[in-house]
């Protein structure tokens, strides 16, 4: 299995406050990505980074900033969260190297925003 | 920009039935193409990969063919069982216009495969 560690697992918060969603990986790998699930939209890209400090928005980036520092950790904050927010999170890693590589999976992270 | 299409679920089957998921996208360029799976519970994980056009790949008894006419990435089973039952998730991944690399997924189908 991938090295691949979100944390929490589980996470319930109150509107307005600010949350922050945190992927590890041990791969060594430049790409990461978060995904957020939802019944009927399947995994939504809401950020990706390319390498250290080098990030780009996905398809519904909007309440959510993301940073990574080291190659091994990529954060994902919620500046202040709405209900509309909650989900399941999803983080993913893939060597880059070209489009034909896989990417990896974490177990997800469940936000409940209330 | 990219997109997939797959068909939408449940789709609920008897055990040792023939099993078809739709899957089709829209790229500009030549993605790679994939399907992932997704038990309850867990992360998705990688089924199979095709990364050119007429390619096909296959894994657990599982088919898929890149067909570029088509713009079509069907998953086939010839004969479903319990075990199978999961969440199926069609995807592709292609460039940019920076350069970088971005995966983009489908809906998910839950296929139910009964005893």
């Amino acid at each position: 299995d991938a090295g691949i560690t979100q944390s929490p697992r589980h996470k319930v918060t109150e509107t307005g406050t600010p949350v922050t969603l945190r992927c590890h990986q041990t791969e060594n790998h430049r790409y990461m990505y978060w995904y957020r699930q939802d019944p009927g939209h399947g995994l939504r890209l809401i950020h990706y980074s390319y390498g250290v400090k080098d990030t780009d928005k996905g398809e519904v980036s909007d309440g959510y900033s993301v940073s990574r520092s080291k190659t091994e950790d990529f954060l994902l904050t919620l500046e202040s969260a709405t209900s509309s927010q909650t989900s399941v999170y999803f983080c993913a890693i893939s060597e880059g190297q070209s489009m034909n590589t896989e990417a990896f999976f974490g177990q997800g992270t469940r936000l409940t925003v209330v | 920009g990219n997109s997939v299409t797959q068909m939408e679920g449940p789709v609920t089957l008897s055990e040792e039935a023939f099993l078809t998921i739709n899957c089709t996208y829209t790229a500009t360029g030549y993605p790679s193409l994939f399907w992932y799976v997704q038990y309850p519970g867990e992360g998705l994980q990688l089924l199979l990969k095709a990364t050119k056009a007429d390619d096909k790949g296959s894994n657990k008894g599982f088919e898929a063919t890149y067909r570029k006419e088509t713009t079509s990435f069907h998953l086939e089973k010839g004969s479903v069982q319990v075990s199978d039952s999961a969440v199926y998730f069609c995807a592709l991944s292609g460039s940019t216009t920076s350069g970088t690399y971005k995966y983009i997924f489908g809906t998910g189908t839950r296929l139910k495969v009964l005893a």
